[in-house]
């Protein structure tokens, strides 16, 4: 079993829509939390931490389920350069582990 | 730039052949990473430095790779033999911490091997 998992996608979603989605992982003893963004043939870049209480960064909200294993991420309000591929990372000590990525499309 | 720095961005090679990857991460940061991307993948995890030690290298996948860090700042990627297996994009991120800080990763080296 993969360490996270995620749905890969992709969403195709219009612009002003809101779209969510979530990832699983395997390890209870992880630490902290992340979304990374990743465009095409670009180097992943950090999106957000993500707290136990929940956190927003403009129309970006983070939550982790720590019960249930699970980090969702939902963008309010799409714009067209939301589109990219979404990581979801989980570290516990120093060690990063990533999702394959969800690829969410914004069309006009 | 005070971003990590990673050379060279493309690098084709035969078969059979050395290559060495650079790493220069971002100053004052003590943990070091790299990772390998192949396509419709995440990142995966090759081997972790704090300062100058390799403080886990499990996801080394064979005795091919080695990696150094001698100084505790830049960092070389060694492959050896390479095979078209090792065709991927190799990516080396640097944190201020090992523990709990975010990553930040460089370019990447595209590498194929033909």
């Amino acid at each position: 079993r993969k360490e996270v998992e995620q749905d890969p996608g992709p969403f195709n979603v219009p612009e002003g829509a809101t779209v969510a989605f979530n990832c699983t992982y395997s390890n209870s003893a992880s630490q902290s939390f992340f979304w990374y963004r990743q465009d095409c043939r670009k180097e992943p870049k950090l999106l957000m931490s993500v707290y136990s209480s929940g956190n927003e960064d403009g129309r970006f909200t983070a939550q982790l389920n720590r019960a249930s294993q699970y980090i969702s991420l939902l963008i309010r309000d799409s714009k067209l350069s939301d589109s990219a591929t979404y990581l979801c990372v989980v570290n516990r000590d120093y060690k990063l582990s990533f999702g394959a990525g969800t690829t969410v499309t914004v069309r006009a | 730039g005070a971003g990590v720095s990673q050379t060279p961005s493309n690098k084709v090679t035969e078969k059979g052949k050395y290559v060495e990857l650079r790493c220069d991460p971002i100053s004052g940061h003590t943990a070091l990473y790299w990772y390998r991307q192949s396509l419709g993948q995440g990142p995966e995890f090759l081997i972790y430095f704090q300062g100058t030690g390799a403080a886990d290298d499990s996801g080394l996948p064979n005795d091919r790779f080695f990696a150094v860090r001698p100084e505790g700042s830049v960092s070389t990627l060694k492959i050896q033999r390479t095979e078209r297996g090792d065709s991927a994009v190799y990516l080396c991120a640097s944190s201020p911490d090992g523990v709990i800080a975010e990553a930040f990763f460089g370019q990447g080296t595209r590498l194929t091997v033909v």
